[in-house]
């Protein structure tokens, strides 16, 4: 059974950057498509990006300037960083495999406050 | 990009009405779409996969149908506990896209 887990900073000034990371157990690494979403408060879900084993990782255009998604050698952690963040990007952070059954992380509150 | 246009946005029923939430895609995503509901605080749970999967311990008085641009999820007899937020979702395309959800209260 795979199991999400994930962790990561929950308070940032304006201008530092954001890092979680997400370690998946249980999961076949030859079948590894993990996205990020991430929820404002009191607003809907928006898919962030995608890292696999196999391709370079895909990203929403609206952040692309500023997202890093990363994959370690073992293909177990997936990793998110967002360069400059600002108070708009506070939200709730999931790392969540989105294809066919889907599975979700418990979700990570990243505060953006100066 | 594919873009996923749910409604209604919000909908209020009364306990034991059947309840119909529609997504239509942009563009042809065969039965490639997910359904979830969402509590308060909670992150998405998944209630239905692949259009029309019923996924594991959901009740199965939900239900999904539709595959191309249509999709429904039903809720064949409205219980209390079935308030929260449903989005769909569609994985046929990258960028990966949601609906705007709808808001599901008891009258």
């Amino acid at each position: 059974q795979v199991q999400v887990q994930q962790w990561g900073a929950g308070l940032l000034k304006p201008s530092e950057t954001l890092s979680l990371t997400c370690a998946v157990y249980g999961g076949s690494s030859s079948d590894f498509y993990w996205s990020w979403v991430r929820q404002p408060p009191g607003k809907g879900l928006e898919w962030i990006g995608e890292a696999n084993n196999r391709e370079r990782p895909y990203y929403n255009s609206s952040l692309k300037s500023r997202v890093t998604m990363s994959v370690d050698m073992s293909r177990t952690h997936v990793t998110l960083k967002v360069r400059s963040v600002i108070a708009a990007d506070t939200a709730v952070y999931y790392c969540v495999r989105l294809r066919g059954r889907s599975l979700w992380g418990q979700g990570t509150l990243v505060t953006v406050s100066s | 990009d594919t873009q996923v246009t749910q409604s209604p946005s919000s909908l209020s029923a009364s306990v034991g009405d059947r309840v119909t939430i529609t997504c239509q895609a942009s563009q042809d995503i065969s039965n490639y779409l997910n359904w979830y509901q969402q509590k308060s605080g909670k992150a998405p749970n998944l209630v239905i996969y692949g259009a029309s999967n019923l996924e594991t311990g959901v009740p199965s008085r939900f239900g999904g149908s539709g595959s191309g641009t249509d999709f429904t999820l039903t809720i064949s007899s409205l219980q209390p506990e079935d308030i929260g937020t449903y989005y769909c979702q569609q994985y046929a395309s990258l960028p990966f896209t949601f609906g705007q959800g709808t808001k599901l209260e008891i009258k």
